[in-house]
C-alpha cells in the first residue's frame, strides 16, 4: 500500500513569488492534516480536512495560505505571496476516520525555500 | 492546552551503549504520547505510541517508552545503539481523545552515534 506522499520534495522560490505544495493521502484515510517546521523549531499544525471539510485550521499563520481539499482526495497548500519566514518543511499526515488511537502517517515533507 | 518538552536538542552515544531521549509532558493524563523518528530524507515514522493500556511500551526497532505519571515523563531508551538509529527523535502529545485530534509536537532530538 503506498504511504503519503507529496510533491515536490524541494522548492526554491523568490520572496513574493507564489508556491503550492501537494499532498497525497493514503487511500480510503479521511483525515489529512497539514504540519510545518520552520528553522530549528518545532513541527508545528497549520489544519486539519475531513474528506474535503476544514476541521481546524487554527493554526494557519495568516491569510497567505490557502488549502484545498477538492474531492475529498489530494490537498494542496498554496503560499501566496511568499515571505522569508515561510521557508521551512511542510509535512502532511493522513489518519482514518475512526480508530481506538490517533495514528497518523506522515509523507516526506516538501522543503520550502524562500530567498 | 497539551505540551511536551524535550530535554536535549543533541544527544551523541557510542555504538553498543544505552541511548535515552528524554520526554516530558504537561498535562497529569494525556491522551495519547507518541515517539516518532524521521530518517535522513525521510518522513516522519511512529516508533511507539501510549494508549493507557500498558506503562511500558515496546516499539520498533528495539525502542521503548515508559510513561511516569508521577515524573510527567516519557522518556525513550534501547539498550544498546546501533550505527543506523542516527535521526531526529520527536516526542509528541495528542490534543484530544479523538481519533482525530492533531498532534502537538517537541523540537526534537537529534541522535548521533559514535563509531
Amino acid at each position: 500500500e503506498a504511504g503519503v506522499t507529496q510533491f515536490p520534495s524541494h522548492s526554491v522560490i523568490e520572496k513574493g513569488q507564489t508556491v503550492t505544495l501537494r499532498c497525497d493521502p493514503i487511500s480510503g484515510h479521511d483525515n489529512l492534516y497539514w504540519y510545518r517546521r520552520v528553522m530549528g523549531k518545532e513541527i508545528k499544525f497549520l489544519l486539519h480536512f475531513v474528506k474535503e471539510s476544514k476541521q481546524d485550521e487554527s493554526g494557519m499563520p495568516n491569510n497567505r495560505f490557502l488549502a484545498e481539499r477538492t474531492g475529498g482526495t489530494y490537498s494542496t497548500l498554496k503560499v501566496q505571496p511568499a515571505e522569508l519566514e515561510d521557508s521551512g518543511v511542510y509535512f502532511c499526515a493522513s489518519s482514518q476516520e475512526y480508530g481506538d488511537y490517533n495514528e497518523q502517517f506522515f509523507g516526506p515533507g516538501t522543503r520550502l525555500t524562500v530567498l | 492546552a497539551q505540551s511536551v518538552t524535550q530535554l536535549g536538542s543533541h544527544v551523541s552515544v557510542s555504538e553498543g551503549a544505552l541511548v535515552l531521549l528524554r520526554c516530558n509532558y504537561s498535562s497529569s493524563v494525556p491522551p495519547y504520547l507518541f515517539w516518532y523518528v524521521q530518517y535522513p530524507n525521510q518522513g516522519l515514522q511512529l516508533l511507539l505510541k501510549y494508549t493507557s493500556a500498558a506503562t511500558l511500551v515496546k516499539g520498533i526497532n528495539g525502542f521503548e517508552a515508559e510513561f511516569k505519571k508521577s515524573e510527567t515523563s516519557f522518556h525513550l531508551t534501547k539498550p544498546s545503539a546501533h550505527m543506523s538509529d542516527a535521526a531526529e527523535y520527536f516526542c509528541a502529545v495528542s490534543e484530544g481523545y479523538s481519533s482525530a485530534s492533531k498532534i502537538i509536537f517537541g523540537s526534537g532530538t537529534r541522535l548521533s552515534i559514535r563509531p
